[in-house]
């Protein structure tokens, strides 16, 4: 089945300590981003990257890194966490198509609070 | 700056009514355009896409006219049902930028 997965789906941590979400995906994707998404926010994209070895940032970078060191896989790592980090956060992947990105496919979320 | 306006946060109709959700876009012109809907709490699902030179297209209940004359794309959902309840988010894509998101119209079908 194709899929989008995540791990942990919900984590409960505390100011500075650091964690690692996971996404993978096994449709041979080569565009993978993470999104936040808050309340009156809207989804709001961290980072992505067109294929492995290639990051950007998004709209909302500080305070996050990624690697992609494998296509499949695409990790988020917060190095010191802060409450305002508290939120959802969805990874996502698709196919890139001639002008652009194609049909994305979302995991199901990590819900993370910052405590 | 891109902006991109879904214009209300929440919509709340009939059941059997016709649902139109609208999606308007400023500083860039997009390629095409997609829709998604989002349950809480769960990750958004693809329900369609219109490219620039198409005018409308259709998915069962569903259709989505694209004016880039307007910069404007609207989503209909006809004979709606409560199962039609979410948010429903647009995302106009241009080149090979990344995909920004709508904030979304959280949609109610009252029976």
């Amino acid at each position: 089945e194709a899929q989008v997965t995540q791990n942990p789906r919900y984590l409960i941590t505390v100011t500075g300590k650091k964690l690692t979400v996971t996404c993978s995906q096994n449709m041979n994707h080569e565009y993978m981003s993470w999104y936040r998404q808050d309340p009156g926010l809207g989804l709001r994209q961290i980072y992505y990257s067109m294929n492995v070895e290639v990051t950007d940032k998004g709209d909302v970078p500080e305070g996050y890194k990624v690697s992609r060191k494998e296509k499949r896989n695409f990790p988020l790592i917060l190095e010191s966490p802060s409450p305002n980090q508290t939120s959802l956060y969805f990874c996502a992947s698709s196919s890139l198509v001639a002008g652009g990105t194609d049909t994305q496919y979302f995991g199901p979320g990590t819900r993370l609070t910052v405590l | 700056s891109q902006k991109i306006e879904q214009n209300s946060e929440a919509l709340n109709i009939q059941e059997g009514k016709t649902a139109t959700l609208t999606c308007n876009y400023t500083n860039y012109s997009p390629a095409y355009l997609q829709w998604y809907r989002q349950d809480p709490g769960r990750g958004p699902v693809f329900l369609l896409l219109i490219r620039e030179n198409e005018k409308e297209k259709r998915k069962e209940r569903l259709k989505v006219t694209f004016d880039t004359t307007l910069k404007q794309s609207l989503f209909h959902i006809t004979a709606s049902q409560p199962a039609d309840s979410a948010t429903y988010l647009c995302a106009p894509l241009s080149g090979n930028t990344p995909l920004v998101f709508g904030k979304g119209t959280r949609l109610s079908v009252i029976a």
